[in-house]
């Protein structure tokens, strides 16, 4: 079945360090999402991707879905405080199963030394 | 917004009792909804699909007899942990598409705040 790597697994940067998390799929996918999920809370959504090459900016946050739509990233810049938490993407295809299943990636956990 | 609201947050509960978890979509309704279960630091887990009015769909590996899920309604569905012992302990999340009226991109999951389940 479809598998989405997620990479690192940790990250733990200084205040004010950039910070990246990368996603690769088994399979072509037709979107990726991605969402945070703070220490103790559920996943909120950030942001989607669909068309190939797509890049999207969200203040210091800026996604990329790769030209091949089967790997993206999310790059924080100058991370924070307030950026703690675990990232993770979630990618869709067309085959098969329920129109609207997603498959998460492991996730990335951010920790930010103030 | 979209608001998925989960009942309870926290439940602690004796083995062998069963466990009822609630997701209601407040202001949309939704069709189907997906319960996940999620380990400590590790990643969402698709436990199986529920859809409105009729059987739920299971992924592999999960017991439906376990894992009660009934969709009686448009704006709720439930999960029921039968006979719950500790290897059930585990942070319980409902999620549903809200569509397009709230967020662009009609499979845009919102998620319930989730619910921790303890067995003793």
């Amino acid at each position: 079945g479809q598998q989405v790597m997620q990479i690192p697994q940790y990250q733990h940067v200084q205040e004010g360090e950039d910070f990246t998390t990368y996603c690769n799929s088994s399979t072509t996918l037709s979107n990726i999402q991605w969402y945070k999920q703070r220490p103790g809370g559920h996943p909120v959504f950030l942001i989607q991707l669909v068309k190939s090459g797509e890049v999207k900016k969200q203040k210091r946050l800026t996604f990329q879905f790769g030209e091949a739509k089967k790997n993206s990233s999310l790059h924080i810049t100058a991370t924070q405080t307030t950026d703690v938490g675990t990232y993770f993407c979630a990618g869709r295809t067309n085959s098969g199963g329920s129109n609207y299943k997603l498959t998460f990636g492991k996730g990335t956990l951010l920790t930010v030394n103030p | 917004g979209a608001v998925v609201s989960q009942h309870p947050s926290r439940v602690i509960c004796k083995s062998g009792t069963s466990v009822k978890i609630e997701c209601r979509s407040l202001d949309f309704q939704a069709t189907t909804m997906f319960w996940y279960r999620q380990f400590p630091k590790q990643s969402l887990m698709l436990m199986a699909t529920s859809n409105e009015g009729s059987k739920a769909t299971y992924e592999q590996g999960v017991e439906k007899d376990k894992f009660l899920i009934n969709h009686a309604s448009l704006t709720l569905s439930t999960l029921t942990v039968t006979s719950a012992h500790p290897e059930d302990s585990s942070f319980y999340i409902c999620s549903a598409h809200a569509g397009g009226k709230f967020i662009s991109g009609a499979n845009v999951l919102t998620f319930g705040a989730g619910s921790r389940l303890t067995v003793l």
